[in-house]
């Protein structure tokens, strides 16, 4: 099964920062990798699929790239609403696979 | 509009089963698969399984062992996921969410239920 290795767990950032989350597969994905954004008692909501192409109606300062088993999600100017939990998914293969989560939290 | 609508909370015994129903409304339900993912409290994402509607195909993660089982009622548009031999372990937060693979292209979970508390609790 393929493992996703997210880092980091947390990090505090102050709104206006640059935000760099990152994923690493254990085996090449290609460019099956998706980014979630989950906030406290809701369901996860989709940010970028197919590692670079961003949601409709998804604001444009999030962005992603990568592919093969490196991964990014940067956040450019981070806004109040951002502050949340992010996971990237792996949906190259079953079993698909989520990262453990990157608790972005004010500073 | 598009959404999923989750069946509601339950309250479970060790030992027993849970079904949960997820509905969809506003696309053709055949055109996407739905996952199945699971969140215990102050824990992760954990991926449970996909169904296809279309052709009712199924793959679950081994770690369930065979534990669950998921089905679909075209008829009325609605996904399940039944959990068996319950324990405590599985108290958690069960969404389901739709999933489109198209020319190659993987379009990501695109629209998620609002999640099924299930309780298990002698």
């Amino acid at each position: 099964a393929i493992q996703m290795t997210q880092s980091p767990s947390s990090l505090s950032a102050s709104v206006g920062d640059r935000v760099t989350i990152t994923c690493r597969a254990s085996q090449g994905i290609r460019i099956d990798l998706g980014w979630y954004q989950q906030k406290p008692g809701k369901a996860p909501e989709l940010l970028i699929y197919a590692a670079s192409f961003l949601q409709s109606g998804v604001p444009s300062r999030f962005s992603g790239s990568g592919s093969g088993t490196n991964f990014t999600l940067t956040i450019s100017s981070l806004q109040p609403e951002d502050f949340a939990t992010y996971y990237c998914l792996q949906d190259f293969d079953s079993p698909l696979a989520f990262g453990q989560g990157t608790k972005v939290e004010m500073k | 509009q598009v959404q999923l609508v989750q069946s509601g909370a339950e309250v479970k015994t060790p030992g027993a089963s849970v079904k949960v129903s997820c509905q969809a409304s506003g696309y053709t339900f055949t055109d996407y698969y739905i996952h199945w993912v699971r969140q215990a409290p102050g824990q992760g994402l954990e991926w449970m399984g996909w169904l296809s509607p279309k052709n009712g195909g199924t793959h679950y993660t081994q770690n369930f062992q065979g534990r669950v089982t998921l089905t679909r009622d075209t008829s009325s548009n609605t996904a399940y996921m039944e959990l068996n031999s319950l324990t405590s372990d599985d108290t958690a937060v069960y969404f389901c969410a739709r999933w489109m693979v198209r020319d190659n292209y993987h379009y990501g979970m695109d629209v998620w239920g609002q999640g099924t508390t299930v309780a298990v609790s002698s």
